[in-house]
Order: structure tokens, then sequence, then C-alpha cells
């Protein structure tokens, strides 16, 4: 089974700031099957990013994917108030389980 | 517009069966496969099950192994689970979600979820 790593498990900043939030796989995840997702409180989860990198439709240009191998990063270049949630990445290299991370949440500062 | 809607949750004895629905719309429901991820009250997103877009393949967590059966009817553009020998730890939202191929795998839409409260 392919364990993902996020950190850090908080990460406090303000509307405005760069937010850089790590993804770790303990073997490595083809680019392919390595997605982010974001979750808001009483929601369901959204994709944002898939292949690493592809933006899903209608996500803005202030979040990119990036990494290969065993080590990812989802890049939100400048917080708007709404990006505060909590964001998991997601792997399905390989054989199953398809694994999740343990989160990151985005708090305000 | 593609929708997802989970039904069946509520509450269960520990050690009794639950079986959950999750009905789709908007799309051409035997093309894909389907998921269910579940979430525990205040913890993270865990991956349960997974069924090809035929129903031929169907892979599970460790932790659903043995006591929860994902299943589809594609005519009725429903897919289901079936939870056997609920413990505790079983309660959660159960979430479902469509699977989309093509520049990489990805749950593309989901369900707005369905709570299990395992109590007795």
């Amino acid at each position: 089974e392919i364990v993902l790593m996020q950190s850090p498990g908080t990460l406090s900043l303000s509307p405005g700031e760069r937010a850089t939030l790590s993804c770790r796989a303990s073997q490595s995840v083809s680019s392919n099957y390595l997605a982010w997702y974001e979750q808001k409180p009483g929601q369901a989860p959204r994709l944002l990013i898939y292949g690493a990198s592809t933006r899903a439709t209608g996500i803005p240009d202030r979040f990119s994917g990036s990494g290969s191998g065993t080590h990812f990063t989802l890049t939100i270049s400048r917080l708007e108030p709404e990006d505060f949630a909590v964001y998991y990445c997601h792997q399905y290299s390989g054989s199953p389980p398809y694994t999740f991370g343990q989160g990151t949440k985005v708090e305000i500062k | 517009q593609v929708q997802l809607v989970e039904s069946g949750g509520g509450v269960v004895q520990p050690g009794r069966s639950l079986r959950l629905s999750c009905a789709a719309s908007g799309f051409t429901f035997s093309d894909f496969a389907m998921h269910w991820v579940r979430q525990a009250p205040g913890k993270g997103l865990e991956w349960l099950a997974v069924i090809s877009y035929r129903g031929d393949f169907k892979y599970y967590a460790d932790s659903v192994k043995g006591r929860f059966t994902i299943s589809r009817d594609n005519s009725k553009n429903t897919l289901y689970v079936q939870m056997n020998s609920l413990r505790d730890d079983d309660m959660g939202v159960y979430y479902c979600a469509r699977e989309k191929t093509g520049g990489g795998v990805r749950l593309d839409y989901w369900g707005q979820g369905t709570l299990v409260t395992v109590s007795s």
C-alpha cells in the first residue's frame, strides 16, 4: 500500500499570501495518478488538480500542481478568502488501495 | 448536469448491516467506474472501494474487505455498497464518486454524502 504523507498538517496564512502544500509518497507514484482535492466544512470534496499538474474544469489559475515520483506540491499563489479549507492528495498508482493523504488545513492567520 | 445522490444512511447497531445507494444522473453511468469514499467525524478521507464500469472488477480497502460489497445496476443508474458486520469505526459520511480517465485518473464528481452512525 502506498502511504501519502501531507505536510504541514496546518498552514496559517493571511489572504494574499502564497500557500505551498506538500504530499510525499512511500513509493513512486505515476504523475498520471496523483490528484488534489479541496474540502470545505459540511461539503463534499472538490477536484482541483489531476495528473499532478492539470487544473480541473473551472479551477482558477492561482492553483497549480507540480512534482513527480514521490514528491508532489500544490501551490496557491495568492490566497483568496474562499481558499481556506482542507486539501487532500490522492493516488491511484499501481494496485488498490487508492489512498488519500491525511490532509492539510489552510487556516486564516 | 452530473448528479450523484447518496441515500440509505442512518443509525445502525454494531454488528448489523446497511445498504447505501448512489443514484446517478446527467451522464452515461455505464461508461464510468465508480468509487466509495468515507470520512469519519472530524477525520480525513478514506478510500473504500471501486467497481469497474461493467461491474466485473471490484477492489476494496483492507479495512472493509470481506465485510463490504460494492455493486452496481447499470439499468437503474445506481451504485450500491452493502455493509455487513458494522463496527464503531465504520461511522462517518459516505460519498460516492465518479472516476474519470484520460489525461490522468481522478474523481471528478462527488455526491453530497450520506451519514452512517453506528451505535447501540
